[in-house]
């Protein structure tokens, strides 16, 4: 299993850009990364997936080098209600025969 | 609305006594899937099913049981508790295109305390 290596925690302040990057060496080739979003309280959203290059959405923009061994997951001028854990997630699901592993999150802070 | 839902949200018990946290999802997703969280370890998932019938181990499956006899449907039973199962348990499911990887909905959640 592709194992995920993230900071324990960012802080950063609001109207900032915050990038978080995710380290995973052993990304099998048939691998997506994932990254959520969890509140206190509540289950992990989804926040954006990508298998190479850059992927962007409404909310977020994740960067994949070529050899995919780690990701950035870019949060363009964060508010107060950005603060949560960030989790990066590696697996495929594609062939059903592997279980997803989360990694252990990065907890980011967003000060006034 | 689409949604996942667990049942209970909170449940505390005592030692060996068995019991059932539901989940349900109406989205007819083919792959559900149950996860523990604990402070400081982040999510680890406890089993997963591909679709009905099929269920597998995840990380950390000992202790529990699941079952998939429908498709909207994915208990997790704890046939005898035992009070390192207390966490915070999250239910997830998601479709299953079999080409690529799809992004999973979670419910809100179920405190167990097992005392």
């Amino acid at each position: 299993l592709a194992k995920t290596t993230q900071p324990i925690s960012m802080d950063s302040y609001e109207g900032q850009e915050v990038n978080i990057t995710c380290s995973h060496n052993n990304i099998a080739t048939n691998d997506y990364i994932t990254w959520y979003q969890q509140f206190p309280s509540q289950g992990p959203r989804f926040i954006i997936q990508g298998y190479k290059t850059k992927v962007t959405n409404e909310v977020a923009s994740l960067f994949i080098p070529a050899d995919r061994k780690s990701s950035t997951l870019s949060l363009p001028r964060v508010s107060l209600s950005d603060t949560a854990v960030y989790y990066c997630l590696v697996g495929d699901m594609a062939t059903g025969r592997r279980a997803l592993t989360f990694g252990s999150g990065t907890r980011l802070q967003v000060q006034p | 609305e689409a949604q996942v839902t667990q049942n209970p949200r909170y449940l505390i018990t005592v030692t060996g006594k068995k019991l059932t946290v539901t989940c349900s999802q109406n989205m007819n997703h083919e792959y559900m899937s149950w996860y523990r969280q604990d402070p400081g370890l982040g999510l680890r998932q406890i089993y997963y099913s591909m679709n009905v019938e099929v269920t597998d181990k995840g990380d950390v499956p000992e202790g529990y049981k699941v079952s998939r006899k429908e498709k909207r449907n994915f208990p997790l039973i704890l046939e005898s508790p035992s009070p390192n199962q207390t966490s915070l348990y999250f239910c997830a499911s998601s479709p299953w295109t079999g080409v690529s990887n799809q992004p999973q909905h979670f419910g809100d959640g179920t405190r167990l305390s097992i005392l």
